[in-house]
């Protein structure tokens, strides 16, 4: 089993939509959680970033920590055409700067 | 500022070839990262430097890999012998104190294709 598991979709949805992408990890040591996003060819860049448990609000994008559930999510609302991209969500322990990587969700916002 | 910098941007070699990956990072930046990106496995973390020292090469797949960090503003990522399963992307990321907040600062990543 991974120690991070992300549904690689492609998830398709209409221009102005709300998106749900999601994460669950396994190590309970987990502390850093972030989300990258990742255009065709191009290397991640940071999105969000959530010290433990709670919610974080930047704009469209909302992250969610669920440490009993070992569940995150990351919210956008009013999707855009220019927010079609593979989202990564990423975490790592406080002992430790090695980030483990979900293997990363492909959204598509139609027009 | 001109971002993390790798190159090449696509290599095709043959299979016992020797690769060279090159990575020059966002100056000042005091960690610096080695992640190969391929379909089956996502993103996986290689080895990382801090202050151009190894702190944990245990992603690194065998003895045929191997990275350097001489200076600041350099590393390589070799492959000798290279074979067909390592083609995958490769990139190399930047951090400021192990980015606490999260922020890596990625290349562009190097293509690396081997028949």
């Amino acid at each position: 089993q991974k120690e991070v598991e992300q549904d690689p979709g492609p998830l398709s949805v209409p221009e102005g939509a709300i998106v749900s992408l999601n994460c669950t990890y396994s190590n309970s040591a987990f502390q850093y959680f972030m989300w990258y996003r990742q255009y065709s060819r191009k290397g991640p860049e940071l999105l969000m970033y959530t010290y433990s448990s709670g919610n974080k609000e930047d704009g469209r994008f909302t992250a969610q920590v669920d440490k009993s559930s070992k569940y995150i999510s990351l919210f956008i609302r009013d999707s855009q055409p220019s927010d079609s991209a593979t989202y990564l969500c990423a975490m790592r322990m406080d002992s430790s700067y090695k980030l483990i990587f979900g293997s990363g969700t492909r959204l598509l916002v139609r027009p | 500022d001109a971002g993390v910098i790798q190159s090449p941007r696509h290599e095709v070699t043959e299979m016992g070839q020797e690769v060279t990956l090159r990575c020059k990072p966002i100056s000042g930046h005091d960690y610096l990262f080695w992640y190969r990106q391929t379909m089956m496995r996502g993103l996986e973390l290689l080895i990382y430097f801090n202050n151009n020292v190894p702190i944990d090469d245990s992603g690194m797949p065998e003895d045929r890999f191997s990275a350097k960090m001489p200076n600041a503003s350099f590393s390589t990522l070799k492959i000798q012998p290279s074979e067909p399963r390592d083609s995958a992307v490769y990139f190399c990321a930047s951090s400021l104190l192990g980015g606490r907040t999260g922020e890596l600062f990625f290349g562009e990543g190097s293509r690396l294709t081997v028949l």
